[in-house]
């Protein structure tokens, strides 16, 4: 049972570049997030998904753009690298239909940005 | 504005005793509530759920947290604290506003448990 996982777990990159961060689930879940998480401001919600197709902007979305054209993907791309998005980025989901509500999340992806 | 508070950023606690980690939220409606850990290096762990039924909920590791409506808190509680405990701890509840499943999260609480 693979869960959710994120590629890569580590990633160094320099300002202006693009990069994007990959987040694969086995469970079929409707819902999945994207959240950075910085010291002082805990987990913020960058962008989530409700289905296939269907995106939506968290608090502070500024910078990212997602996709999510299978349910079990949710690829986070930061178009233009800056310093600011230096920070460890947590990808989750979640399934509502059943009640579940709770949030697994994926281990991590450290990103640096010099 | 729908928000949670975790009003401390440490606790500290002597293995053995009883632990107790505060949450505090403001949502309207009826509050979807979560606690989480995160270990060092690793992703958030669910540890259990309010949604609704009784006040006070059991989860994992010995863990429980009791829904109180008048106080709008929702208190993370253990009876005898253990090493292994030792985590950042969070609160997190549902944006009920949003009329979606997404959650607004605490910024953390650090357990730290003292042998």
């Amino acid at each position: 049972d693979a869960g959710i996982t994120q590629s890569p777990r580590y990633k160094i990159t320099e300002t202006g570049r693009q990069v994007t961060l990959m987040c694969h689930q086995t469970w079929s879940h409707s819902y999945m997030f994207w959240y950075r998480q910085d010291l002082g401001h805990g987990l913020r919600l960058i962008y989530y998904s409700a289905a296939a197709d269907i995106t939506d902007k968290g608090e502070v979305p500024d910078g990212y753009v997602v996709s999510r054209s299978k349910t079990e993907n949710f690829p986070l791309t930061l178009e233009s690298a800056t310093r600011s998005q230096t920070s460890v980025y947590f990808c989750a989901s979640s399934e509502v239909r059943t009640g579940g509500y709770e949030q697994y999340f994926g281990p991590g992806t450290r990103l640096t940005v010099t | 504005a729908q928000s949670v508070a975790q009003p401390e950023d440490q606790v500290n606690v002597a293995e053995g005793n009883p632990l107790t980690v505060k949450c505090t939220y403001s949502v309207s409606g009826n509050p979807y509530l979560f606690w989480y850990v995160q270990y060092p290096n690793r992703g958030l762990q669910f540890l259990l759920k309010y949604i609704t039924g009784d006040n006070l909920v059991k989860g994992s590791y010995g863990f429980e947290a009791e829904f109180n409506k008048s106080q709008t808190s929702f208190h993370l509680k253990k009876p005898s604290a253990l090493v292994s405990d030792s985590a950042l701890y969070f609160c997190a509840v549902r944006d009920q506003a949003s009329g979606t499943y997404k959650y607004i999260f605490g910024t953390g609480t650090r357990l730290k448990v003292l042998a």
